[in-house]
């Protein structure tokens, strides 16, 4: 199994430009989710899914937008980029609730000039 | 809402000690769930161990194990025989248990770095 899967692993952008991060998992989990992770600031919850057709938002959810359309796919999109928006994104998986561990993409490095 | 807190920017030890990370909790529900994930530099998340809150027994796994003080909102990591690899950033986590919509969250520190010493 692949597990959970991210692209691209880098990506620079210029301020104002639009693009969207993928993430895929192989494992038939109902819960997906995407995190941002800042120096000082550990992972903060962007947008999380718990089936297809299912969205809500995070603690951080401003500027970003994300669908859920199969089991496996939850896109990440950022609208109009921000300098504001440079970090790394994780998006990781999981069965719903209980003691069922996360299981973590690898993570894409974003820059925005 | 909950939150985590790690005190700790940053520890370091000798290869082969033992070394305890910190992490305290805030939360008023009774059933949850706290993980420490291992970061590397590769970055990927990695899970270390996990306790589930209405267990009194300190959850181990192999040179890992965990000191849960339930009443305190303590979590903290201890890693025994502390071996090169065990360098990276740890992160303590927590996930309640209700059966609510959007309850598997993970609620997440800010993160030890620990470096090993040779």
């Amino acid at each position: 199994n692949a597990g959970v899967t991210q692209t691209p692993k880098f990506q620079v952008l210029k301020t104002g430009q639009s693009m969207t991060l993928q993430c895929a998992q192989d494992m038939n989990h109902e819960y997906m989710s995407w995190y941002r992770q800042d120096p000082g600031m550990g992972l903060r919850l962007i947008h999380y899914s718990v089936g297809a057709g299912i969205t809500d938002q995070g603690e951080v959810p401003n500027g970003y937008n994300v669908s859920r359309s199969t089991t496996e796919d939850f896109p990440l999109r950022l609208l109009s980029a921000a300098p504001s928006q440079t970090s790394v994104y994780f998006c990781a998986s999981s069965p719903l609730r209980g003691y069922n561990e996360q299981f973590f993409g690898p993570g894409t490095r974003l820059t925005v000039l | 809402a909950q939150t985590v807190t790690q005190s700790q920017p940053e520890m370091s030890v000798q290869e082969a000690e033992t070394v305890t990370l910190s992490c305290t909790y805030d939360t008023s529900e009774s059933d949850y769930y706290l993980f420490w994930y291992k970061q590397p530099p590769s970055r990927q998340m990695i899970l270390v161990i996990r306790q589930e809150a209405y267990k009194q027994q300190n959850a181990t796994e192999n040179r890992f194990s965990v000191n849960f003080q339930k009443a305190a909102k303590s979590f903290s990591l201890k890693i025994s025989d502390s071996q090169l690899g065990d360098a990276a950033m740890y992160f303590c986590a927590y996930r309640s248990d209700r059966s609510n919509f959007g309850n598997e969250k993970l609620t997440f520190g800010t993160g030890t770095r620990l470096t090993i010493i040779p």
